[in-house]
Formats: C-alpha cells, structure tokens, sequence
C-alpha cells in the first residue's frame, strides 16, 4: 500500500525568501516519487522526479528535493522565492515500474511582494 | 507536441443525465490515465490504459461509469445517471512508457463537471 501527505495546506512565502513545502511517504515498494505543480486553469505540469539515482533531485524553475529514505520525506525547496511560483504542488508517490499514481492534497504556495 | 486536450472544458448537466468527456492525448503516447479531483484534495486514480487495452480500474469508479479507448487513441469517459457527488475536475493524462523507472506523465486542462 502507498500512501502521501503533505503536512501544509497553505504556505506564504515574501518573494525572494526560501520555499520549503513538506512531504512524507508510506509505501510498501520501493518508490518513485514526483513533485507536480498546478497553475490556476492549467494542467498540472511534473516538477522533478526521484527514481532510485541521486537522492538530491533538481527540476524546473529552480525547484529541487531531497528523498531521505530514514524520513520517509521528499520535501520540496527553492532558495528564492518569484511570484510566478504561487500555485498549487503535489506530492506524488507510485510503486516504481508501476503505473498506479497517489496524489497528496496539495499544498496551496502564495508570494507576497 | 500539442500536448493532451480535453473536450468540454466545463458541462453542466441535470441529475441523472449522462454525460462523456473526450481526451485525446499526446499522439505517440501508449499509456492514458483518468483522474478525479475534487475541490482541496489531490487528484484521485480512476483508471489506465494500455494502448486500447482498460488494464486497472479503481474502485472509486462505479457501474455508472465507463472508459474506451478505441484503437489506442483518443479516450472517453461516460457517466450514467449523473449525480451531485460526481461533481468534480476531471482529469486526462498520458505518457509514454519507457524502460525503467516510471515515465513522466502529461495532463490535460481537465473537464468541470457541475451536476445540478
């Protein structure tokens, strides 16, 4: 069984300060793990993905997370924080070679100016 | 790549009317998934696709609703007898399947569904 949560519904960030959106994973497999982000009236679009190879993972627009197997965590962080970057991020767990995708809640980022 | 489109973007519809929703997804993608999101939660797995081949569907996924995939293209998802709680985003997502570990997965806009 697999299962995600994201420990925050809602983050505030000011722009320019560091992001960190948590999450922590249960899986009876060994996981691959994924990070998605969700804009307002667009799809949902893949940050960065962990897949067993380098435990630091880097993604797009500045985004990376670190998979810490003794936490069971894969939290997400970005050193400085852009407006563009408010939106919606997923926590995603799967079994790996597997097809069958468990989405966390989601956490809701905001940027103040 | 025109990516994957869904087809309404928005449907309001009655109580117990049917309704299907069109995804075509990325064209040389094999694999095609439906999800289910609701307001404040995360997507939820619906089904999956194998070319034409239905090869998982959740239990989340009643005798109410059905999926095709013919000839591994473009896929529809039917809801009989509409109710208030199938109100939701309904989400399409394709990928091509790899060697490896899990393929990156391509979502569409998604459908509104607003059962009244």
């Amino acid at each position: 069984a697999q299962s995600v949560t994201q420990l925050d519904s809602h983050v505030s960030v000011s722009e320019g300060t560091p992001v960190l959106l948590r999450c922590n994973y249960s899986s009876s497999y060994s996981p691959s793990l994924f990070w998605y982000v969700q804009h307002p009236n667009k799809g949902l679009q893949l940050l960065l993905k962990y897949t067993s190879a380098a435990t630091l993972v880097k993604g797009i627009n500045g985004f990376e997370a670190e998979f810490k197997k003794s936490e069971t965590s894969f939290h997400l962080t970005k050193p400085s924080a852009h407006m563009s970057d408010a939106a919606e991020y997923f926590c995603v767990v799967s079994r790996r070679g597997g097809f069958k995708t468990i989405f966390g809640a989601g956490t809701r980022l905001f940027v103040k100016a | 790549d025109t990516g994957v489109s869904q087809d309404p973007r928005h449907k309001i519809t009655k109580r117990g009317q049917n309704v299907t929703f069109r995804c075509d997804p990325i064209s040389e993608h094999n694999r095609l998934y439906w999800y289910r999101q609701t307001l404040g939660q995360g997507p939820e797995f619906l089904t999956y696709f194998q070319n034409e081949a239905q090869l998982e569907k959740s239990r989340l996924l009643s005798d109410r609703f059905s999926a095709e995939r013919p000839k591994g293209s473009f896929s529809t998802l039917e809801i009989q007898r509409t109710e208030q709680g199938d109100s939701a985003m309904y989400l399409c997502a394709s990928s091509l399947t790899v060697q490896g570990p899990n393929e990156k997965l391509f979502f569409g806009s998604g459908t509104q569904l607003s059962v009244l």
